[in-house]
C-alpha cells in the first residue's frame, strides 16, 4: 500500500510557507522525500531514519513521528525554485513506495 | 561522471509487441528499482533487485519483466500482456535497499502506436 500525501496541491507565494503531510498504515523504516520537476527525474532531498527525527535541506525540513507512522515536509519562505512535485517515499522490507505526490506552485 | 543512463528516451510499441528498456549505473550501487509514472499520478514500483541474479515483484509487476544478470543492468521488458503500456518509466538505483537514497536515471516515455 501506498503512503497517502495531502494536500494533492498548494499554490503560494513567494516567501509563504507550506506543509505536506505523508502517512502510512504499513510500519516504516524510513523516509525518504523527493522533488520532481515537470519532464524530469525527481531528485533526492533528505531520508529520515529514526521516530522523531527532524532534517533540513536549505529552507526545507522534515519530521518524522514514527508511532504515529507519519512525516511532514515544510516548505518555509517559499521560493521560486520550490515549484515542483514532492513524493514521500516509504521504505519497509526493503522496498520503497512512493505517495501519490504533492503539486507546489509558488508565484511571484 | 557516475550516474544512470536510460535508453531510449522515447520507445514506441506496437500491439502484440515487447519492448525492453535499458537502465545502467556505473555507481556500485546494490539495489536497482523501475518505477511507472502515469501522468499527474505518483511513482509505483515495478520491479527491484537488491543482488544479482535476485529480484523482486513490486506493486504492479503484471505484464512486466526484469533480469539482472550484472549488476550494473537492469532491463525492463513490457510484454504484450500488459494492456496499458503507455507512461513514463523510470529506472533508480541506491546503495542499499531501504536506507540510503535513491539515484534515478532520466526516464523512458514509451507510447502505443
Amino acid at each position: 500500500q501506498q503512503p497517502v500525501q495531502s494536500p494533492q496541491a498548494v499554490i503560494l507565494r513567494e516567501g509563504e510557507d507550506a506543509v505536506i503531510n505523508c502517512s502510512s498504515s504499513k510500519a516504516l523504516y524510513s523516509v525518504h522525500w523527493y522533488r520532481q520537476k515537470h519532464g524530469e527525474a525527481p531528485v533526492f532531498l533528505m531520508i529520515l531514519l529514526k521516530g522523531g527525527e527532524q532534517k533540513g535541506h536549505d529552507k526545507i525540513s522534515a519530521s518524522f513521528n514514527e508511532k504515529k507512522q507519519q512525516s511532514s515536509l515544510y516548505l518555509t519562505a517559499s521560493q521560486l525554485s520550490y515549484s515542483g512535485t514532492y513524493f514521500c517515499g516509504g521504505a519497509a522490507g526493503n522496498k520503497l513506495t512512493f505517495g501519490g505526490g504533492t503539486r507546489v506552485l509558488v508565484k511571484p | 561522471d557516475g550516474g544512470i543512463t536510460q535508453s531510449p528516451k522515447y520507445l514506441f510499441r506496437k500491439e502484440g509487441q515487447n519492448v525492453t528498456l535499458s537502465c545502467e549505473q556505473n555507481l556500485n550501487h546494490d539495489a536497482m528499482y523501475w518505477y511507472r509514472q502515469d501522468p499527474g499520478q505518483g511513482l509505483r514500483l515495478i520491479y527491484y533487485s537488491q543482488i544479482v541474479n535476485d529480484f523482486q515483484k513490486g506493486d504492479i509487476a503484471e505484464g512486466y519483466s526484469v533480469s539482472r544478470e550484472k549488476k550494473e543492468s537492469f532491463p525492463l521488458t513490457v510484454t504484450s500482456a500488459q494492456k496499458n503500456p503507455t507512461a513514463f518509466y523510470l529506472c533508480a538505483s541506491s546503495i542499499v535497499a531501504d536506507t540510503s537514497k535513491l539515484f534515478f536515471g532520466s526516464g523512458t516515455q514509451l507510447s502505443v502506436l
